[in-house]
């Protein structure tokens, strides 16, 4: 199956410090690439959909300015949490879809990144 | 909207059970349907998926069965491994729409 990376795995900052977090996909050309937020023990919950090329749209309740997304390439989309704070800790997951991977009718999950800010 | 159901965790279970996690949901049109498996600290990976009605997929010796008249995916394997611990997550995405709907997960601890 394809394959999506994410960068950092694990990353701890300070409170007021800005963290960007990068989701690639390997072996496909990602069109679109969605960004999730899981809280421990819960499911995953839609934080904003890129489409390449063109602003994300997000969820509602997800601050844009503070969620900042870009799409810049086919296999490539950051997610940056601007001035952090304790609260944004969390579990980020990426995934994304491609012209090649839509005959399977799914996503492609990367590993996820542990944020924690202190 | 739809919507995905699942039963809540966690469920705890001896090795070599029988598994059953039920899952059932809302939907318009016909959806494909998917069930991940998500291990501790780690993405979630698709485990298997159905696209149309009464299709059985499977994997790794799981199985669930698109079921339209009762709008149920339920996952089974016969005989659960200590390594089986995990959150499974049962999802559905609409045809011809990009998201995909998440139930809430249902955590699995499998005991030796």
């Amino acid at each position: 199956g394809a394959v999506v990376s994410q960068h950092p795995s694990r990353v701890i900052c300070k409170s007021g410090t800005s963290v960007k977090i990068e989701c690639r996909s390997l072996d496909f050309q990602a069109t679109t690439m969605f960004w999730y937020r899981q809280f421990p023990k819960q499911s995953l919950m839609l934080m904003a959909t890129s489409n390449e090329g063109s602003k994300a749209t997000y969820e509602q309740g997800v601050e844009k300015d503070k969620f900042l997304i870009n799409h810049a390439s086919l296999t490539l989309s950051t997610l940056t949490v601007t001035s952090a704070h304790p609260e944004d800790s969390s579990f980020y997951i990426c995934s994304a879809e491609g012209l090649a991977t839509l005959s399977y009718n799914e996503q492609f999950f990367g590993p996820g990144t542990r944020l924690t800010v202190l | 909207g739809n919507s995905v159901t699942q039963m809540e965790g966690p469920v705890t279970l001896s090795e070599e059970a029988f598994l059953t996690i039920n899952c059932t949901y809302t939907a318009t049109g016909y959806p494909s349907l998917f069930w991940y498996v998500q291990y501790p600290g780690e993405g979630l990976q698709l485990l298997l998926k159905a696209t149309k009605a009464d299709d059985k997929g499977s994997n790794k010796g799981f199985e669930a069965t698109y079921r339209k008249e009762t709008t149920s995916f339920h996952l089974e394997k016969g005989s659960v491994q200590v390594s089986d611990s995990a959150v499974y997550f049962c999802a559905l995405k609409d045809t011809g729409g990009f998201k995909t709907i998440f139930g809430a997960g249902t955590r699995l601890f499998v005991k030796a």
